[in-house]
């Protein structure tokens, strides 16, 4: 148990459909993640959220759109996906806040992930 | 933007050998090097946080040593056990946590 908790671990949803993956953490951190990890692939960042604040977006294309209501939730938002966003979501959050603040020494801890299949 | 690169891509390994792999990357602008492990089904944990140059780090079988100025860090695992079967993945941090592909690590009984 990493203190990171993602839902549903699995997702099925057509190419029409709309559905969110949620990622809650208990561990006190100020910052969040989203990874994509498609197969053969290394783990790819898509969004940064530090202190709530959008930090940074990795050229992720706009039927992905994240939501982070609190320092404890994040959420990632589908709309109109293709098969090929078909992949592991996993979600993390380490201790950092803002820049002046970054703290090298710290680790991330990742939830279980969300396996996504888009049919 | 920081580019991790972690060989090989698999390794096979008798039970009770040792190995090791390797995780490179950009020398310049280094700020922290992580270390993973990732159990199938599981969540990616970390194993490793190193800073310094020279840095040598250790927990049970498993090492780690850091050298920053030719940009590369390696992972050894002393008498390799079926519990250590798992993808190592390496993440090399400026502003943000950049992932290598991993080594796909097979213990063989």
């Amino acid at each position: 148990e990493t203190g990171v908790t993602q839902t549903p671990r699995h997702l099925v949803m057509g190419m029409t459909n709309k559905k969110s993956l949620k990622c809650e953490q208990h561990l006190g951190h100020n910052a969040m993640y989203w990874y994509k990890q498609s197969a053969k692939k290394p783990l790819e960042l898509m969004f940064v959220y530090n202190f709530k604040e959008q930090t940074e977006n990795n050229s992720v294309p706009s039927r992905f759109s994240p939501e982070c209501p609190n320092s404890s939730h994040l959420f990632l938002h589908l709309h109109t996906l293709q098969p090929e966003d078909s992949a592991l979501y996993l979600c993390a959050s380490s201790p950092e806040g803002g820049a002046e603040t970054l703290d090298l020494n710290t680790e991330a801890f990742f939830g279980q992930g969300t396996r996504l299949t888009v049919v | 933007i920081l580019n991790v690169e972690q060989s090989p891509q698999s390794l096979h390994v008798q039970e009770g050998d040792s190995t090791n792999f390797t995780c490179s990357f950009p020398s310049s602008n280094f700020y922290a090097l992580h270390w993973y492990r990732w159990e199938t089904a599981k969540s990616p944990e970390a194993l490793f946080v190193m800073t310094l140059n020279g840095d040598e780090k250790k927990k049970g079988r498993i090492s780690a040593t850091l050298n920053t100025k030719e940009g590369y860090s390696y992972l050894y695992i002393k008498g390799s056990q079926p519990e250590d079967s798992a993808t190592y993945l390496c993440a090399g941090k400026d502003d943000k946590i950049i992932f290598g592909k991993g080594t796909r690590l097979h213990i063989l009984p």
